[in-house]
């Protein structure tokens, strides 16, 4: 069935390092993605999103990696900060007719060590 | 502008109760979608709403429902709750029409609902 999943549950890196949170998708039709960030006690925050007519998208620290032959997503932050400790989840928009409803992994948690 | 509000942020419900929880989008934002997360099963879609009609729906029983008002707010109704609907109930506005736009979902910071 349709399912995003993340390739490992938790990261830990150092502060300053640059940190890659990875994402594997199962519909070849889906044609938007979107990470999202989610610290304690709080929703999820878009952090950057891209189409499947685009490989790459870039944004502030973070990069965004679309690789549709393996139906493979990345996250890249750099100079990771102690802020940016949270859990990232990746979306897919599965498209179903004229509306399509978003489906999550499982998320990643990112630990960053001073 | 003013993000996603969802009230309340908590709730306590016993078993056989019914709740009702309630999202302001941002504004100008016509697409209200509400989610379910548990540390289980994680983000699971419920309903999304557009110009007060349910555009979609994920795979929840018929004891949860929803609605959108003529200002884009939106409540979402679980009946005979059940100790298995203890989560984080997201909701999450967008401009776009429909979840399928290539418009990003944003979400309010959640009602924690437990149910005993």
């Amino acid at each position: 069935g349709e399912s995003v999943g993340l390739h490992l549950p938790t990261l830990s890196v150092q502060e300053g390092d640059n940190s890659i949170i990875n994402c594997a998708y199962s519909n070849s039709a889906s044609d938007y993605f979107i990470w999202y960030k989610q610290e304690s006690g709080k929703g999820p925050q878009f952090i950057i999103d891209i189409r499947s007519n685009m490989d790459k998208r870039q944004g502030q620290r973070v990069t965004v990696l679309l690789n549709k032959t393996v139906k493979h997503l990345s996250l890249q932050i750099a100079a990771t900060q102690p802020g940016d400790s949270a859990v990232y989840f990746c979306a897919e928009n599965s498209y179903s007719g004229n509306t399509g409803k978003l489906i999550f992994g499982q998320g990643t948690t990112l630990q960053v060590k001073p | 502008k003013a993000g996603v509000t969802q009230t309340p942020r908590y709730l306590i419900k016993t078993r056989g109760q019914q709740v009702t929880l309630s999202c302001s989008p941002i504004s100008g934002h016509r697409s209200v979608s509400w989610y379910q997360q548990t540390p289980g099963q994680g983000l699971q879609f419920l309903f999304e709403y557009f110009s007060e009609t349910q555009r979609n729906k994920g795979n929840f029983p018929g004891r949860f429902s929803g609605r959108q008002f003529s200002n884009s707010r939106s409540e979402m109704n679980v009946s005979t709750l059940e100790l298995g609907d203890s989560a984080l109930y997201l909701c999450a506005s967008s401009l776009s029409e429909g979840i399928a736009a290539y418009s990003p979902l944003h979400f309010g910071n959640g009602t924690r609902l437990t149910v005993t």
